[in-house]
């Protein structure tokens, strides 16, 4: 079956505008995670979804970020009025269930990634 | 609360040595589970292992293995007889129940030819 889907794979933007990053998650997985990896960097936890619940949001680094998920599946991670600084690859990760499933529910699966470049 | 270190930052090794990647974890849970993950150039996180804390038994999956140790918080990964395709950044993780994912700082290993 198809993995986690992202796109685009790259974006160019100048600083002070807005973009949307999407996400495609595997098909039947109820849970969705944003990361973001900075240059040689480690993985940032930005923002968690699972079902219907509220969004896990305390990764989420200032108001300019927000993320949705509509219908359970695909999620849009926007970047307002966009800063040198949130220069970065964001990744998404999708599991079959949240981070309280047992067996191997709760492994996460990337997707490639959008590497953002904000000029 | 939760951590997990990655104390080399960086390991060079030549094709056909082998290397053992470290990671120490800490938590108060006494049900968690660890991961580990192997990002090649190419970007996309791959999935290799998941472990819980009641298995502690080893594990073997061809040239790789995996020694995880409660007593001393760790979960290392070895590469036997290392291969280029082997070059990538290796994280480990881990996860409490209810709890989201917490990422070491990964090893990015380079394999020689």
């Amino acid at each position: 079956g198809a993995g986690v889907s992202q796109s685009p794979s790259n974006k160019v933007t100048e600083k002070g505008k807005d973009v949307e990053l999407r996400c495609d998650p595997i098909s039947g997985h109820t849970a969705l995670y944003w990361y973001r990896q900075s240059l040689g960097q480690g993985l940032e936890f930005l923002i968690y979804f699972q079902g219907n619940s509220a969004p896990d949001k305390s990764g989420l680094p200032s108001d300019r970020f927000s993320a949705e998920r509509t219908g359970g599946s695909v999620s849009t991670l926007t970047i307002q009025r966009t800063q040198q600084e949130d220069s970065a690859v964001y990744l998404c990760a999708s599991s079959l269930t949240g981070t309280s499933g047992g067996g191997a529910k709760n492994i996460q699966y990337f997707g490639a990634g959008t590497r953002l470049s904000v000029l | 609360a939760q951590k997990v270190t990655q104390a080399q930052t960086e390991i060079s090794v030549v094709e056909k040595e082998d290397v053992t990647l470290d990671c120490v974890y800490e938590t108060r849970d006494t049900t968690y589970y660890l991961f580990w993950y192997k990002q090649p150039p190419s970007g996309e996180l791959v999935f290799l292992i998941r472990r819980n804390s009641f298995d502690e038994q080893n594990e073997i999956s061809g040239r790789y293995s995996w020694n995880f140790q409660k007593s001393t918080s760790s979960f290392n990964f070895t590469i036997t007889a290392s291969q280029v395709v082997d070059s990538a950044v290796y994280f480990c993780a881990l996860s409490e129940p209810g709890q989201n994912f917490v990422f070491g700082p990964g090893t990015r290993l380079s394999v020689l030819p």
